[in-house]
């Protein structure tokens, strides 16, 4: 069956320190690979996505950065958090035409 | 770009009630999706529609192409209904969604 796994569920950084989170896909191949962040009270908001390994596009400059070094595996990367980097961070695959599929999220929380 | 509205913002109903959320959109799209997100965050999609009507148990959902909008109904709501539901669109291209701001959802016993 189709899943997606997001991890960490939470996690708590300081201001300057690296960040990593990690997303990867089961059950398909090929897909649409989405990183969305979502600040208090506010809507989703698209940072990245990828239709192909090495294939990124950014929506909003910003500090940070993806990669998908394999098909089914999306990484969302920064080298130095900011406060502003706070939020609820979801990771979200689909087809063209199909469902989407989301992960259960990352709540971060920059101190 | 498109730009996705959602109505009301915010709506609290008591436990039996029929509930309407409604969505709109102003550029031609190819599917439409409702997502459910709970106080935890994870998101849930709860339907794909391109075209006309579709319901699964107490959830209906419609949509007018012709009117760019779409409607989400709750029949004989539940507390457990208590949620932000979301409306996303993909544009004519099918890459990227576009998210609505979300209706927050509370019903009461």
């Amino acid at each position: 069956s189709q899943t997606i796994h997001q991890w960490p569920a939470t996690l708590v950084q300081p201001v300057g320190s690296p960040l990593s989170l990690e997303c990867t896909v089961e059950g398909t191949s090929n897909p649409n690979l989405y990183w969305y962040r979502q600040a208090a009270g506010r809507g989703l908001q698209l940072l990245f996505y990828s239709i192909g390994i090495d294939q990124i596009s950014s929506e909003v400059p910003q500090n940070l950065s993806a990669s998908r070094p394999q098909d089914r595996q999306f990484i969302l990367s920064s080298k130095k958090l900011l406060l502003s980097d706070s939020g609820f961070y979801l990771c979200a695959w689909a087809h063209v035409n199909t469902e989407a599929f989301f992960g259960q999220g990352t709540r971060l929380t920059v101190v | 770009k498109n730009e996705v509205e959602q109505s009301p913002q915010n709506l609290t109903a008591q436990e039996g009630e029929f509930i309407t959320i409604n969505c709109s959109y102003s550029v031609g799209i190819s599917a439409l999706h409702w997502l459910q997100q709970h106080p935890g965050g994870g998101i849930v999609s709860l339907f794909m529609l391109s075209s006309g009507k579709k319901k699964h148990g107490r959830l209906i959902a419609t949509i007018n192409i012709q009117e760019k909008h779409s409607s989400l109904h709750i029949t004989a709501s539940h507390p457990r209904d208590s949620a932000v539901y979301i409306c996303a669109v993909k544009d004519n291209y099918g890459q990227n969604f576009v998210f609505g701001p979300g209706t927050r959802l509370s019903v009461l016993p």
